[in-house]
């Protein structure tokens, strides 16, 4: 693993299930992030985590959850999907917040 | 009102020339920073430059360099000698300290770049 990587790299799923975006990195970074980018939209913070075992709501937290067990895996749950869900999701980490943060290739998400 | 603005949803640019991409912020934090991101195609955001609000020079990247206008609350990329491979989408994004304690940084909605050939 070099950097950070995502997975899956594109999913399709059916309103209502319960899904699991996988983001790790292997640069020991503290904060982590995870972003949505619609058209028009640019990227809008779902939820972030400065430091493992704690984690914090960004922009548009509802529908989603987020953990933080340890330094290099932060999940994103979407517990009962929903078609406004789809997306492409953008998981990040900077060494600090106040750094520059370092992107994953991204997850499309079609919620039919 | 947007904390990050950029009005040129598209530009078009000749090889090897210069093109500015425009950005303006509003925040009142006095400390800050700001950031541009490419997005190519392929879709993944690559950094390319950084300027906090208390550096009294201009950041410098290469090809890539930023007119920050402190007053102006603006912060323009200027990419020099355009090549076609800088065909993208570019963002301008804001951190400020948030009053929850983390680092928040706010994304523009983007301007398409195409260079010509």
């Amino acid at each position: 693993i070099a950097g950070i990587t995502q997975a899956p790299t594109s999913q399709i799923l059916a309103a209502g299930r319960r899904m699991t975006l996988r983001c790790t990195q292997d640069m020991r970074h503290n904060a982590m992030y995870w972003y949505r980018q619609d058209l028009g939209l640019g990227l809008r913070l779902i939820h972030y985590s400065n430091t493992a075992g704690t984690t914090g709501k960004g922009e548009v937290p509802d529908g989603y959850s987020v953990s933080r067990a340890n330094t290099d895996d932060f999940p994103l749950t979407l517990a009962s999907a929903v078609p406004s869900q789809t997306s492409v999701y953008f998981c990040a980490s900077s060494p600090r917040g106040d750094t520059e943060a370092f992107f994953g290739q991204g997850t499309r998400l079609t919620v039919v | 009102a947007q904390k990050i603005t950029q009005t040129q949803p598209g530009m078009f640019v000749q090889e090897k020339e210069a093109v500015t991409l425009d950005c303006t912020y509003d925040t009142s934090d006095q400390s800050y920073g700001l950031f541009w991101y490419k997005q190519p195609s392929s879709g993944e955001m690559i950094f390319l430059i950084y300027q906090g609000s208390y550096d009294e020079q201009n950041a410098t990247e290469g090809r890539y360099s930023l007119n920050f206008q402190k007053a102006r609350k603006s912060t323009n990329l200027v990419i020099s000698a355009s090549q076609l491979g800088d065909s993208a989408m570019y963002f301008c994004a804001m951190r400020e300290l948030t009053t929850g304690g983390y680092q928040k940084v706010t994304f523009g909605t983007g301007t398409k770049l195409q260079v010509i050939p």
